[in-house]
């Protein structure tokens, strides 16, 4: 069975930095593309970053280039996201979710709980 | 990059009505659109791939259409488990992908 568990979320002030992690489970994190997707309170999906399934390359959304990096351990199987220099606007419930590809189309199959970040002095 | 944008942003239907979103792109993108529901509190859940092939499990009532800049996501017989918000996401810019606004589907 497929599993996501995020964590690492928590108050932060701005300008600080926090790493989330999402442990993958029922899977091989080297197989499939990854990515982070965030939902600020009471907003929309908003994709963050995502990573190949080889690890060869990476990407961001605009907002958060250059200050988050998107990275995996695979002996442990779990992905990370680093963010620095936060902003007020990163506060989000941050998910990580699974891609995949179905007759070469990309989709999000699989989603974690999420964990919350919250940017305040 | 690419905007999508959704239509409307709210509805209120009844149980048994037809519901129609819209989702359109700011450039053509062929068939590269999913839709998600998301209910309270929960991650969303992948409905419709590809614009109008159903993920496995979800009830024949969904169904999608569309291609280029202009799709459609349509629920025959609204049930009460489907109020929830729907999303868009296109998937037509390796790993840069963007979700439309979201429709909520209210009560009425």
């Amino acid at each position: 069975e497929v599993q996501l568990l995020e964590s690492g979320g928590g108050l932060v002030q701005p300008g600080g930095s926090l790493r989330l992690s999402c442990a993958a489970s029922g899977f091989t994190l080297t197989s499939y593309a990854m990515s982070w997707v965030r939902q600020a309170p009471g907003k929309g999906l908003e994709w963050v970053s995502g990573i190949r399934g080889n690890g060869e390359s990476t990407f961001y959304a605009d907002s958060v280039k250059g200050r988050f990096t998107i990275s995996r351990d695979n002996s442990k199987n779990t992905l990370y996201l680093q963010m620095n220099s936060l902003r007020a606007e990163d506060t989000a419930l941050y998910y990580c979710a699974k891609g995949a590809s179905i007759v070469g189309n990309a989709l999000f199959d699989y989603w974690g709980q999420g964990t919350l970040v919250t940017v305040s002095s | 990059d690419i905007q999508m944008t959704q239509s409307p942003s709210s509805l209120s239907a009844s149980v048994g009505d037809r519901v129609t979103i819209t989702c359109r792109a700011s450039q053509s993108i062929s068939r590269f659109l999913n839709w998600y529901q998301q209910k309270p509190g929960k991650a969303p859940n992948l409905l419709i791939y590809a614009a109008s092939s159903l993920q496995s499990g979800v009830p024949s009532r969904f169904s999608g259409s569309g291609s280029g800049t202009d799709f459609t996501l349509t629920i025959s017989s609204l049930q009460p488990e489907d109020f929830a918000t729907y999303y868009c996401q296109q998937t037509y810019t390796t790993l840069s992908w963007t979700f439309g606004q979201g429709t909520k589907v209210e009560i009425k």
